[in-house]
């Protein structure tokens, strides 16, 4: 199984800083057949369910601020939010999708300062 | 639009069987995947399973002994089955599936395991 490694597992920031999560797997998530990365960023609420926001690793759901931004390939990826807003203190999580089983990282939790 | 929606026993006794059931709408199950994910209190996100479109399945391989995840296409159901259940399978449990770039999960079913 691949095995995803995520950190730091919290964060204490003021609004309005920019905040990055690290997301490594344990081998390349990049698929030479049409060179995309199969990695995903999920955003969870207190009591809500998962909300994707990046896909292939660096492009947005379809809603999603363009403060949220992935990058990275092979097996080191970045979520990076700018000027964090108050709506954004949730739990985020990074997903691959390469191959099953599609393993979860452990999940950053992202709080106020 | 597109809805999944998680039903099941809100408490089950240790070593018993879960059955849960995830009804769609909104799409055909015969067309897209649909995934199983649970989440532990107070912890992550755990994959747990996928029945394909075409209906073959794959397994979380640490639940891979316990769990079975089946379908009625005519139904719009896909079913989880997991037996000899523990305390720590206590969580939430999520039925989620993807259609092109949109992704869709339901609202999860919290299920207890206690005596």
């Amino acid at each position: 199984d691949i095995v995803m490694t995520q950190s730091p597992s919290s964060l204490a920031v003021s609004a309005g800083e920019t905040v990055t999560i690290n997301c490594k797997s344990s081998q390349s998530l990049l698929y030479s057949g049409n060179q995309k990365n199969y990695l995903a960023w999920y955003q969870q609420k207190p009591g809500q369910s998962p909300k994707l926001l990046i896909y292939w690793a660096s492009t947005r759901q379809s809603g999603v601020p363009d403060r949220f931004i992935g990058s990275g390939s092979g097996t080191d990826f970045t979520l990076t939010i700018s000027s964090v807003q108050a709506e954004d203190l949730a739990i985020y999580y990074c997903q691959q999708y390469y191959d099953t089983p599609y393993t979860f990282g452990a999940g950053t939790k992202l709080e106020l300062k | 639009q597109v809805q999944l929606t998680e039903s099941g026993p809100g408490l089950v006794h240790p070593s018993e069987t879960l059955s849960l059931t995830c009804t769609v709408s909104g799409f055909s199950l015969t067309g897209y995947s649909v995934y199983w994910v649970r989440q532990p209190s107070g912890k992550g996100l755990e994959w747990m399973g996928r029945m394909r479109y075409n209906g073959d399945t794959s397994y979380n391989s640490a639940l891979k002994s316990r769990l079975s995840i089946s379908r009625d296409t005519s139904k719009n159901q896909v079913f989880l089955k997991m037996n000899s259940l523990q305390t720590d399978d206590t969580g939430t449990y999520y039925c989620t599936a993807t259609m092109g770039i949109r992704n869709y999960w339901g609202q999860g079913v919290m299920v207890t395991v206690s005596s």
